[in-house]
């Protein structure tokens, strides 16, 4: 079983560049999420999508824009990279987004932006 | 605000010496509070949820439990193998609040 497979693992961008990092899940879960890993600071939500069709803030959403293009997939575009924006990202997935509803992660994307 | 703080920021263990990991909380609403372990590279991997305060998770030698202000990952006779970051994280309608983790490294 593959779970979450995230693209690329690695990137580094000049400031103002633009990419997006793409996700996909094979577990037909309807909820996914984008985090960002910042030492010392745990992982911090940006976005995150309950079911398909439907996409929400999380707590650091500014400078990132999302799309779910199906129930699997699940991209995090920059628009105008930023070094604040230098971070490990994270996709993740759950069943439904009820209560008991753990977290299943992709194993990150590393992003520089100099 | 809803907060999630993690103790301590390191822990160093011989292999066989048994310790506790600390996450105290603070939710306007619990959904839960969930335990990984993160290995260095890879993402977060799911090891318990606790819902209600008394209650208690075991898997190998971890054991977590939760009160109603933080939960405690016991860790008994440690190995080597269970060296990682444990990331704690409590829930919140649809979002989840992750602390900083605690970054265990066992000697043998």
């Amino acid at each position: 079983n593959a779970g979450v497979t995230q693209t690329p693992k690695f990137q580094v961008l000049k400031t103002g560049q633009s990419m997006t990092l793409q996700c996909a899940q094979d577990m037909n879960h309807n909820s996914m999420y984008w985090y960002r890993q910042d030492p010392g600071m745990g992982l911090r939500l940006i976005y995150y999508s309950a079911s398909e069709g439907t996409t929400d803030k999380g707590e650091v959403p500014n400078g990132y824009n999302v799309s779910r293009l199906n129930k699997r997939e699940f991209s995090l575009r920059l628009e105008s990279a930023a070094p604040s924006q230098t971070s490990v990202y994270f996709c993740a997935s759950s069943e439904s987004g009820l209560t008991n509803e753990k977290l299943f992660f992709g194993s990150g994307t590393q992003l520089s932006v100099l | 605000e809803d907060q999630v703080t993690q103790s301590p920021e390191a822990l160093r263990l011989q292999e066989g010496e048994s310790s506790s990991l600390n996450c105290s909380y603070t939710v306007s609403g619990l959904r839960g509070l969930f335990w990984y372990r993160q290995d260095p590279g890879k993402g977060p991997e799911f090891l318990f949820t606790l819902y209600s305060a008394g209650e208690e998770k075991e898997k190998e030698r971890l054991k977590a439990t939760l009160t109603k202000k933080e939960s405690f990952l016991h860790i008994t006779a440690p190995k080597p193998e269970d060296s990682a970051t444990y990331l704690c994280a409590v829930r919140n309608f649809n979002k989840f609040y992750f602390g900083s983790g605690t970054k265990l490294n066992v000697k043998p």
